[in-house]
């Protein structure tokens, strides 16, 4: 069965530094998504994206973070200058349509 | 920002029993709800679904209702499974947004 993947597992970073992480979404589906989870709290949306554009983002999506389809089958998430509180789960999702979404396994990201 | 609440951290059910999941909602903009199961370090897998014009939806051993009026949804499961044990987030969507809002998860555990 087809499924969204995710890499790396676990990325350690330095405070300040820029990490990229990295979905391949379900081949044939159209809309891509980043969720994260704060140890202990719940799955917060962060950004939408549907025909190579941007078509919703939350408060927390601020100018650190940027996504991009680079080619026709990963999508990423960058975030410029990492701070603590960005340690959380990252979960990548997909979709042929809304609103049932499938994610990935996610990658845990470690701010030191 | 509490718009989907599972007011229940937990619940411990026998194997063979129902498990009762229980998630409120405040937006009456949601038209679309859905229930994921998440194991550790996986990621949040989709189990089944309701649009606000049903009121009932079924698969297998699952059963969501949807009390529109009480703003309020239930999963049952029935048999439970030890397979089952794992955390449930009850999520929503409303009208033109495309994100899913997540409540903070039950976690469900079957005893055998």
């Amino acid at each position: 069965e087809p499924e969204v993947t995710q890499t790396p597992s676990h990325q350690v970073t330095q405070m300040g530094q820029e990490v990229i992480l990295r979905c391949v979404p379900i081949s044939n589906h159209l809309y891509f998504y980043w969720y994260r989870q704060i140890l202990g709290q719940k799955v917060e949306f962060l950004v939408s994206f549907y025909n190579n554009e941007i078509s919703e983002k939350s408060e927390i999506f601020d100018d650190q973070f940027s996504v991009e389809r680079p080619d026709g089958s990963n999508f990423t998430l960058k975030i410029r200058s990492t701070k603590l509180e960005d340690s959380a789960m990252y979960f990548c999702a997909s979709s042929e349509g809304p609103p049932v979404e499938f994610f990935g396994p996610g990658t845990r990201l470690t701010v030191l | 920002d509490q718009q989907v609440k599972q007011n229940s951290p937990s619940l411990s059910v026998q194997e063979g029993r129902i498990s009762i999941l229980n998630c409120d909602y405040t937006n009456s903009m949601f038209d679309y709800f859905l229930w994921y199961k998440k194991y550790p370090a996986e990621g949040p897998t989709f189990l089944i679904s309701i649009s606000s014009i049903k009121d009932k939806n079924e698969d297998g051993r699952f059963t969501v209702f949807l009390n529109k009026s009480a703003k309020h949804l239930s999963l049952h499961i029935v048999p439970s499974q030890p397979g089952d044990s794992a955390v449930y987030f009850c999520a929503a969507r409303g009208g033109s947004n495309y994100k899913l809002t997540f409540g903070k998860g039950t976690l469900l555990t079957v005893n055998p």
